[in-house]
């Protein structure tokens, strides 16, 4: 499976601020994925990103809030916009598997705090 | 929207027991994939099903994908303080691949030494 990698690990944030996650990959994918998993709860998916074209939002998430960049096949970021303290979360890229793209392999994370 | 009702939410054993969980759905989903998550970590995966029916095992893990290809279970065998974590069942509709997958609400299994 890929490596992945995300920056940061952790922060902590004042509301109204804005974060950029970073999620880089040690080989070539075409699908990633952003997830949120609020505290103690399950993971939900905030957009697909494909390289070359916009960000496939899912219901409840929007672009303002979450813009996404894929400019290429091994990066991608996630920026989380006027923050508050309910977008305290973990924040989870994952990638599809190069052999079997049914399988999603995920990053370790970064532990947003919003104070 | 879909959703998974997984169960039990919590599980506390004791070490070199068996234990058993499953994922339920409404719909109907074409790829099972199971995961656990350590603390301050992102999900690894666990076990992939593809087919109706299907038994797969890693190790002391089994998970089957149900035959109405509305539900799923993993058991772990022997259980080890290591198996401790969160275990989650996550389901994929899509006809091709790389589709969202949509999670369950998780297992918390405590092994007891």
């Amino acid at each position: 499976s890929a490596v992945i990698s995300q920056k940061p690990s952790r922060d902590i944030c004042q509301r109204g601020t804005s974060l950029t996650i970073q999620c880089q990959v040690d080989s070539q994918v075409t699908m990633m994925f952003w997830y949120r998993q609020q505290p103690g709860q399950s993971l939900t998916l905030i957009a697909t990103a494909n390289q070359g074209s916009e960000a496939t939002y899912e219901s409840g998430f929007v672009i303002d809030k979450f813009p996404i960049s894929r400019p290429n096949l091994t990066f991608s970021t996630l920026t989380v916009s006027n923050m508050s303290p309910e977008d305290s979360s973990i924040y989870l890229c994952s990638v599809a598997s190069l052999y079997s793209s049914y399988e999603q392999y995920f990053g370790p994370g970064t532990r947003l705090t919003v104070t | 929207g879909q959703q998974l009702n997984q169960s039990p939410q919590s599980m506390f054993i004791q070490e070199g027991e068996d234990v058993s969980m499953n994922c339920t759905s409404s719909s109907i989903f074409n790829t099972w994939l199971w995961y656990k998550q350590d603390p301050g970590e992102g999900p690894v995966l666990l076990i992939a099903l593809y087919k109706a029916g299907e038994l797969t095992s890693n190790g002391r893990l089994t998970a089957q994908f149900g035959i109405t290809r509305k539900d799923s279970f993993l058991n772990i065998s022997a259980s080890i303080p290591s198996d401790v974590g969160i275990y989650f069942c996550a389901g994929q509709l899509g006809e091709t691949s790389g589709s969202r997958l949509t999670f369950g609400e998780g297992t918390q299994l405590t092994v007891n030494p």
